[in-house]
């Protein structure tokens, strides 16, 4: 069981290239999260799905689209790289049931860095 | 909205010194509150975990009372070690509110031999 795994750990862009940060659970939740953690700022969520096929915005959006075609697996996508992008970058997911309290599990991080 | 302040850091103690930071929450129904950790070059982990008014969670030493009265989540250690340094965080979940978690910004903490 390996719980959340994300590729890859590290990266550089340059200004205006793109990439896609893979994220993969195989603990069946139906919930995952994209976070972004910057120094002073605490956790950020970016976009979220509640289940196969369905996301949302968090708070900072812009610049970042994900899909979330498959339910053990969440993508984050950066269509043209800015340097305000350069963050570490969480994935979480979380399974719901009435009465259990609500806990999120997360990935190791993936670091950005755009040039 | 719901929120969650966390007390400023960084937090820098001796071994063996008393550990408290401070988390006080504003929500609209009734959360669950939680402490998460993140060690250094890690992803954030659960250390514990309180349900309803007057419950405590604890783990690893740390304990935290839900204390409804004073909306707070106060995080405690009698005793911290250097393998505590790390950042925590607290944060909250309404049931039967949004799908998210709401985090308190963190408090970093360095222990010192």
């Amino acid at each position: 069981n390996a719980g959340v795994t994300q590729t890859p750990k590290f990266r550089v862009l340059k200004t205006g290239q793109s990439m896609t940060l893979l994220c993969a659970q195989d603990m069946n939740h139906e919930y995952m999260y994209w976070y972004r953690q910057d120094p002073g700022m605490g956790l950020r969520l970016i976009h979220y799905s509640v289940g196969e096929g369905t996301t949302a915005k968090g708070e900072v959006p812009d610049g970042y689209n994900v899909s979330r075609l498959k339910k053990q697996n969440f993508l984050l996508g950066l269509e043209s790289a800015a340097p305000s992008q350069t963050s570490v970058y969480f994935c979480a997911s979380s399974y719901t049931q009435t009465g259990i309290p609500y806990e999120q599990y997360f990935g190791p991080g993936t670091r950005l860095t755009v040039t | 909205g719901d929120s969650v302040t966390q007390m400023e850091g960084p937090v820098t103690l001796s071994e063996e010194a008393f550990l408290t930071i401070n988390c006080t929450y504003t929500a609209t129904g009734y959360p669950s509150l939680f402490w998460y950790v993140q060690y250094p070059g890690e992803g954030l982990q659960l250390l514990l975990k309180a349900t309803k008014a007057d419950d405590k969670g604890s783990n690893k030493g740390f304990e935290a009372t839900y204390r409804k009265e004073t909306t707070s989540f106060h995080l405690e250690k009698g005793s911290v070690q250097v393998s505590d340094s790390a950042v925590y965080f607290c944060a909250l979940h309404t049931q039967g509110g949004s799908e998210k978690l709401v985090f308190g910004k963190g408090t970093k903490l360095t222990v010192n031999p």
